[in-house]
């Protein structure tokens, strides 16, 4: 059963640096069947996507954040990571990651992880 | 303010019929195909239905997706307490090059 799992700091400071890694375990990051993604959702608010990356290193982001954000894959760990610069209480939320169900940041996420809350404050 | 619109709550008895709208442009819902995610307290989303009216393995059939148009429904039959959740749409929108979903449905089972 695949299973992903995010870890990072539970606390980052305003204009700093947000960074999450995602471990994949139970199946193949480095398939080229799947794209693999990053969702946020502030507390009490509704979903919002990230990002998205392959196998290969290739990256969507989401407009409204892309001159922040950047995903990275290393596959030899089986982990994609995050990195969200220059953040604001306005980031404060649970950041979730997830697998889409085939070989495009067009198709739905099958699998989420249990996400890991990020509090942005001084 | 989201992409995709949806109602803030919807209410029904147990053993009812509900129906969750999501409702879109061209650019997204037009063009592309629609997920369902289903998201208990405090417990990360799950897919429901994708490619517009799919489910997942393990996804009773009482959960079923259409799409019309620029807009897309979740219906949900024999409704049971467990279903109280919030329900979210989601698809790819073509203009923004982005997954975009709607702002979430609350569903309570009175």
């Amino acid at each position: 059963q695949l299973q992903l799992q995010e870890s990072g700091p539970g606390l980052v400071k305003p204009s700093e640096t947000l960074s999450l890694t995602c471990t994949v375990s139970g199946g193949s990051i480095s398939s080229n069947a799947y794209y693999w993604g990053w969702i946020r959702q502030p507390p009490g608010k509704g979903l919002e996507w990230i990002g998205s990356i392959y196998y290969s290193g290739t990256t969507y982001y989401n407009p409204s954040l892309k001159s922040r954000v950047t995903i990275s894959i290393d596959t030899s760990k089986s982990q994609f990571s995050l990195n969200l610069s220059s953040v604001t209480a306005a980031d404060t939320a649970m950041y979730y990651c997830g697998r889409h169900i085939h070989s495009s940041p067009v198709a739905a996420i099958g699998y989420w992880g249990q996400g890991t809350l990020v509090t942005v404050s001084s | 303010q989201s992409v995709l619109t949806q109602s803030p709550s919807v209410s029904a008895a147990p053993g009812q019929k509900v129906t969750i709208s999501c409702s879109g442009s061209s650019s997204n819902i037009g063009n592309n195909y629609v997920s369902w995610y289903q998201q208990l307290p405090g417990t990360a989303p799950k897919l429901l239905i994708y490619d517009n009216n799919k489910r997942p393995s393990g996804i009773p059939d009482r959960f079923s997706g259409s799409k019309s148009g620029t807009s897309a429904t979740l219906d949900i039959t024999g409704l049971q307490t467990g279903d109280e959740a919030d329900y979210y749409c989601g698809t790819w929108d073509s203009s923004l090059s982005a997954v975009v979903f709607g702002g979430g449905t609350k569903l309570t089972v009175l």
